[in-house]
């Protein structure tokens, strides 16, 4: 069975730090996607990575895909209030199948 | 505004009772995912379909039920409801193969069973 372990569960921070989310499998995904979601909201996507070793940066954030494309991270620069919210990973394999990890809880204090 | 619909929005019902929800497809993707979401929880895949046909399926109980129509728009039946059974009703779609496994999400369906 395939699995997708996100870290931190939690993450509550002061407005103006960085922070880094893990996402880590066992399995090689043909491509990993972001979602942030909001309270009573579907999840939005933010990226798609596809090649090992891919940086993208959507202005305050940073993804990158490890270079085997089992694991990726998401770092958030000088984080604000308005980046609150449920950060969930999506590894998808061919065929349709993709996994979610738990998700993120990330909480910014102004 | 992501293009995926789903109806209602909330609904509140009763144990027993039997409801169904309501996902339209962004336009030109052929496939409908749902995935159940109960409180502070991640998502959990239930069942996925393409074209009208069932392609894969999750932690899906005997109790519910799913099928895509001809016009793409899907449905998922929740019958013998019971309080459990009270979670945020997600449909995705993504568009068909080659997929990137980029996944379009609604705003979701609220079901409060009392």
């Amino acid at each position: 069975t395939q699995l997708l372990e996100q870290s931190p569960q939690f993450l509550s921070i002061q407005e103006g730090e960085n922070l880094t989310v893990y996402c880590n499998s066992s399995s090689v995904f043909s491509s990993l996607q972001w979602y942030r979601q909001e309270p009573g909201e579907g999840p939005v996507l933010l990226v798609t990575v596809v090649t090992g070793g891919e940086v993208k940066k959507l202005k305050r954030l940073t993804f990158q895909f490890g270079d085997a494309r089992k694991d990726s991270s998401l770092h958030i620069t000088a984080a604000q209030p308005g980046d609150t919210g449920l950060y969930l990973c999506a590894g998808y394999s061919g065929g349709f199948k993709t996994i979610f990890g738990a998700g993120t809880r990330l909480f910014v204090k102004a | 505004d992501s293009g995926v619909t789903q109806t209602p929005k909330h609904l509140i019902t009763a144990t027993g009772q039997r409801v169904t929800l309501r996902c339209s497809p962004r336009s030109g993707d052929l496939s409908v995912y749902w995935y159940q979401q109960s409180l502070d929880q991640g998502l959990q895949f239930l069942i996925q379909y393409y074209n009208g046909e069932e392609r894969a399926k999750g932690n899906i109980l005997e109790r519910f039920s799913a099928q895509q129509f001809p016009d793409l728009h899907s449905e998922l039946n929740l019958s013998s409801l019971e309080l459990g059974d009270s979670a945020l009703y997600f449909c995705a779609s993504s568009e068909g193969a080659p997929n990137t496994g980029e996944l379009f999400f609604g705003e979701g369906s609220r079901l409060t069973v009392l």
